[in-house]
């Protein structure tokens, strides 16, 4: 396992089209993260799962984007009807539950989302 | 509501300067604190939580919760520190554990 692996690195769309993004966690990771990160900013929290469970999603994730963790391994991430404020870099993390509530992330390269 | 305030973007020194990079956060409970990473053209990368309270490449982060900090030192600046630096907060929400991260620090050393 080489880590958390993101598809694509890049994607490059015109205004209304849809996308959809892929992330494989670590393979005994149980919990999976995306994360919105534009230029002069941290990652900012879009949504999260337990398995296969969507527990949590921000108010930053609008109706057009839909995660889907269907069982509970890889995710996908899809925006419909792109707008120019979508382009971002869409990060993926995935973590392990444990005790104490330690919640160390490990994350992926990253997905370059531009849109024109 | 959580929060991560990391003040500079921007931070210049000299190698063999001390660093320290700063951050404060705002929760209500207890909070786990970390600090992340990211080299030129490299994923985003754990350096140290205060959980463990080890030291990682000479990096240290004192969790001072009457200040409510977590800044990041390191007592010798190496070019190879130029990076970087996200602090970030794990705590419950809405009965969840949820990460913040701050808006992050570059850290450039000059050689």
């Amino acid at each position: 396992d080489t880590g958390v692996s993101q598809d694509p690195r890049h994607k490059i769309t015109k205004r209304g089209q849809n996308v959809t993004f892929r992330c494989d966690p670590i393979s005994e990771h149980n919990r999976l993260y995306w994360y919105r990160q534009t230029l002069g900013q941290g990652p900012e929290f879009l949504t999260y799962f337990q398995n296969e469970a969507q527990l949590e999603k921000s108010r930053l994730l609008s109706d057009r984007f839909s995660a889907e963790r269907p069982k509970g391994s890889f995710s996908t991430l899809e925006i419909q009807r792109t707008e120019q404020g979508d382009s971002a870099m869409y990060l993926c993390a995935s973590s392990t539950d444990r005790a104490l509530g330690t919640d160390t992330q490990y994350f992926g390269p990253g997905t370059r989302l531009t849109v024109l | 509501a959580q929060r991560v305030t990391q003040p500079e973007k921007l931070l210049s020194v000299f190698k063999g300067a001390p660093v320290e990079l700063k951050c404060n956060y705002s929760y209500s409970g207890s909070p786990e604190l970390f600090w992340y990473v990211q080299y030129s053209r490299q994923r985003l990368q754990l350096l140290l939580r205060h959980i463990s309270r080890e030291s990682i490449k000479g990096f240290t982060a004192d969790l001072n919760k009457g200040e409510t900090s977590f800044h990041l030192k390191k007592p010798f600046a190496q070019e190879e520190d130029s990076a970087m630096y996200y602090c970030a907060l794990s705590g419950l929400s809405g009965g969840y554990q949820k990460v913040t991260f701050g808006t992050g620090t570059k850290l450039q050393v000059i050689p």
